[in-house]
């Protein structure tokens, strides 16, 4: 079952642009999480909000938390080439019997052009 | 040097057979995941294990099996009855359940 709906599907930037990638989920949740996965490899855990947090910054990386409306969204600030790749939210549902079992979005795949 | 592995990083099987595919950690964490990706899709949860000796199925458990006889190893076997087997297979732990979940760099499954 997908809760985390991303959009957009696709982002194409310039170098130095902001990015910003939104996720949507369904049920309420323990924390949420955004990972990176660069083409044809595993996933890089990028942030983990909780529940009862609003906003957090790691880097040029800023994710805000709306429970109210179920969304989240991450920000990558002054973008570089290298940042290209794939993002997927995952949500660990509340109800999901305290496993942290994660539910992934279908993710967002961000180009940067140099 | 810590980290999670995975083995091999391709393979390649005819319709019918069992296959096996590796996941060891020496991060010394308790959860381990298996998740199997689609091309252009999300992760899909197959089977995780909390604690040695102890594991539950995921969201697409169907044809597959898993052990955990030990803290360090997850092992994965895509039987001949999961349909469409073809896929990338990631593992992943975490040293609790309400952690991040840290990656293998995945396999390439092929059948044909």
């Amino acid at each position: 079952s997908q809760q985390g709906e991303e959009d957009p599907q696709a982002l194409s930037i310039q170098e130095g642009e902001n990015a910003t990638m939104n996720c949507s989920y369904k049920t309420s949740i323990n924390n949420l999480q955004w990972y990176r996965q660069n083409s044809g490899r595993g996933l890089v855990h990028l942030i983990l909000i909780r529940s009862n947090e609003r906003e957090k910054h790691s880097g040029r990386l800023r994710v805000t938390l709306d429970t109210s409306k179920k969304s989240s969204s991450l920000l990558i600030t002054a973008s570089r080439a290298a940042d290209t790749a794939s993002y997927f939210c995952a949500t660990d549902a509340v109800g999901s019997g305290n496993t942290g079992k994660l539910i992934f979005g279908q993710g967002t795949t961000l180009q940067v052009k140099p | 040097d810590g980290g999670i592995t995975q083995s091999p990083k391709y393979l390649f099987r005819k319709e019918g057979q069992n296959v096996t595919l590796s996941c060891e950690q020496n991060l010394n964490h308790d959860a381990m995941y298996w998740y199997r990706q689609d091309p252009g899709q999300g992760l899909r949860l197959i089977y995780y294990s909390q604690i040695v000796n102890d594991f539950q199925k995921g969201d697409i458990a169907e044809g597959y099996s898993v052990s955990r006889e030990k803290k360090e190893s997850f092992p994965l076997t895509v039987t001949s009855a999961q349909k469409n087997p073809t896929a990338f297979y990631l593992c992943a732990s975490s040293p609790r359940k309400d952690r991040e979940q840290y990656f293998g760099p995945g396999t390439r499954l092929t059948v044909t």
